[in-house]
């Protein structure tokens, strides 16, 4: 069965500086997506950033990026040059299969302080 | 382009009433995914459905039950409504390997 584990349930930044959030995950599949989706308080789940597994290459999009580790099944985000409208709670998720099932962590609160 | 729509937003029932949520998909869009979020349990996932067919189904009780249209708009059943089912209840639509949400359907159960 897949698992995503965020080991992390609060971590808090100060404005303009950078922060890891930490993923791990477990999957038998070859081909599988992960996923990285910010909930602010509207509770509207937004796509940060998403990484295919079969490519090595590190996803980024803009201020956001990933550090994916593919052996040590390990997927964190890293937001630079954070700001006040960041702080939400990150989720962290595997699709494997393409099945259309997301499996997502607990979920990282971060709070960014001015 | 829209996006993902769920109504209501709000809704309030009775234990052992029965409720039904709606969600129209972005248009285009064939798979429609339903997830439960509860504070003790995180998000979980419920079923899938893609062209009106049932693909996946998570680890919930037979009382959640769903369908898609033609039109790819997809409703979900909750029957015999428990104080436990009380969550946020999200819908997202896809194309490929992407997940759009909407804003959440929140259910109090009382």
């Amino acid at each position: 069965a897949q698992t995503v584990t965020q080991s992390q349930p609060e971590m808090s930044v100060q404005e303009a500086e950078t922060v890891t959030l930490s993923c791990t995950y477990d999957t038998s599949e070859s081909d599988y997506y992960l996923f990285w989706y910010k909930q602010p308080p509207s509770r509207q789940m937004i796509l940060v950033i998403r990484q295919e597994a079969y490519k090595q290459q590190n996803a980024t999009e803009n201020r956001f990026s990933v550090n994916f580790q593919k052996a040590a099944k390990s997927f964190s985000l890293k937001i630079s040059d954070s700001q006040l409208g960041d702080a939400a709670m990150y989720f962290c998720a595997c699709d494997s299969g393409n099945t259309g099932k997301l499996i997502f962590g607990q979920g990282t609160t971060l709070q960014v302080k001015p | 382009k829209a996006g993902v729509t769920q109504t209501p937003r709000y809704l309030i029932k009775t234990r052992g009433q029965q409720v039904t949520l709606s969600c129209s998909p972005i248009s285009g869009h064939r798979s429609v995914s339903w997830y439960q979020q509860t504070p003790g349990q995180g998000l979980q996932f419920l079923f899938e459905y893609f062209s009106e067919t049932q693909r996946n189904k998570g680890n919930f009780p037979g009382r959640f039950s769903g369908r898609q249209f033609s039109n790819s708009r997809s409703e979900m059943n909750v029957s015999t409504l428990e104080l436990g089912d009380s969550a946020l209840y999200l819908c997202a639509s896809s194309t490929g390997n992407e997940a759009f949400f909407g804003q959440g359907t929140r259910l109090t159960v009382v």
